[in-house]
């Protein structure tokens, strides 16, 4: 079946450590995106990539950092630079550069600071 | 620069009622607009979207939404709700120029009353 996936499900994280969440896609999209999710603030934008060895930063990259080596995988590490690292965070890709497709989100990690 | 405001973080409604979730953006360019909702713990599903070819535009599950230009306003509805319709519904914009990523609402939690 195609679809995202993102390991782990649940990350337990102590303060001042790296921690690198993982999303892969066997959807042969060209773009990738990383959403954060906090309670009443919708979904905000982290990093996102159109193609392979190319990504923008979204609203809120700072504390972040991704990389996209392969068009299948697009990685996101929580750096301790983040003061505020528990979420949940979503990984999503779509088809092409047009915006009016459709992106497919995968089923999220959730990223807890102790 | 786009926006989305979504009217009521939370909806309760009774089974059977007519379901009415607002959402009002901002945008200096022909929009594109999606609906997705989200169960617990879960990812994102697109339910429908609006692409300029036709301002009523109907989704999965018997939702539908109407996009009104002169009142910069994209509202998504549901004749009669069911008891599996409670979850959190997110409207979201993006446009062919500038940025190629989605910005979200803050998000509706529709909640269904037996």
């Amino acid at each position: 079946d195609g679809g995202i996936t993102q390991s782990p499900k649940y990350l337990f994280r102590k303060e001042g450590q790296n921690v690198t969440l993982s999303c892969e896609q066997n959807l042969n999209h060209d773009a990738m995106y990383w959403y954060r999710q906090d309670p009443g603030q919708g979904l905000r934008l982290i990093y996102y990539s159109q193609i392979v060895n190319d990504f923008q930063k979204g609203d809120i990259a700072e504390g972040y950092s991704v990389s996209r080596e392969k068009k299948e995988s697009f990685p996101l590490t929580v750096t301790s630079a983040q003061k505020n690292p528990t979420a949940f965070y979503l990984c999503a890709s779509s088809q092409g550069s047009s915006s009016y497709n459709e992106q497919f989100f995968g089923p999220g990690t959730r990223l807890t600071v102790l | 620069a786009q926006s989305v405001t979504q009217l009521g973080s939370h909806v309760s409604v009774s089974e059977g009622a007519l379901v009415l979730l607002r959402c009002n953006y901002s945008s200096s360019v022909p929009p594109y607009l999606f609906w997705y909702v989200q169960y617990p713990n879960q990812g994102l599903q697109l339910l429908l979207k609006y692409t300029s070819a036709a301002t009523l535009v109907k989704g999965i599950n018997g939702f539908e939404a109407e996009f009104k230009k002169s009142e910069t306003s994209f509202h998504l509805t549901k004749p009669s709700a069911h008891m599996s319709d409670a979850a959190e519904y997110f409207c979201a914009v993006i446009s062919d120029t500038g940025r190629r990523a989605l910005t979200f609402g803050s998000g509706t939690r529709l909640q269904v009353q037996p």
